[in-house]
């Protein structure tokens, strides 16, 4: 497995269901990050991990909660989910956070997730 | 607050035809911008990546510049080919974060 991969690709749960989503990255980076992109609205990001630690969380509902076990692998905890929260959930990594001009990012390719 | 547009919205030329892609931002304080292709229900494929401090930067038919100091940056694509039909999304980071427009969905015509 090369670069970032994502699992499942695509997910259908109910309301009340508890599900996640996995990421890992094969790059050897240490920051990851979980964004959401729904139909006519850029791509917004979620959740920040830099060396395992959440750096920033942006004012995401807590019926999402991530895990970040170590630097290659995150996950997206999912419970009690809305079907506005349906949407493609990227997951992406780069070398660091440390806002470094060489930082780019690399994605994987997305869990289409619809709540139903 | 970042803000990043993408105009136009939505473009459709003929294939062979030489197009640019705009992108302004609204904070000019970044450490780069990235230009990035998305194929429908995929994720993101980078292009392109600039530093602040270059001008530009090209791979094969594609070359990205950047004018930090107007808040603009744009995408040519020479050559245009029905493989380029995608969405185009041009992102610039600042601290952080990588915030993204909406993107230009492009189609070539054969």
């Amino acid at each position: 497995e090369t670069g970032v991969t994502q699992t499942p690709r695509h997910l259908v749960m109910g309301m009340t269901n508890k599900k996640s989503l996995k990421c890992e990255q094969h790059l050897g980076h240490n920051a990851m990050y979980w964004y959401k992109q729904s139909a006519k609205k850029p791509l917004e990001l979620m959740f920040v991990y830099n060396f395992k630690e959440q750096t920033e969380n942006n004012s995401v509902p807590s019926r999402f909660s991530p895990e970040c076990p170590n630097s290659s692998h995150l996950f997206l905890h999912l419970h009690t989910l809305q079907p506005e929260d349906s949407a493609l959930y990227l997951c992406a990594s780069s070398p660091t956070t440390s806002g470094g001009a060489w930082e780019e990012q690399f994605f994987g390719p997305g869990t289409r997730l619809t709540v139903l | 607050k970042q803000e990043v547009t993408q105009i136009p919205a939505a473009l459709s030329v003929p294939e062979g035809e030489n197009l640019v892609l705009n992108c302004s931002f609204t904070d000019s304080a970044i450490y780069n911008l990235q230009w990035f292709r998305q194929d429908p229900g995929k994720g993101l494929t980078s292009l392109l990546l600039i530093q602040s401090s270059q001008r530009e930067q090209t791979s094969g038919r594609l070359n990205a510049s950047l004018d930090k100091s107007s808040g603009r940056s744009t995408l040519y694509i020479a050559a245009s080919q029905p493989g380029d039909s995608a969405t185009y999304l041009c992102a610039v980071r600042g601290a952080q974060k990588l915030v993204f427009g909406q993107g230009t969905r492009l189609t070539i015509n054969p």
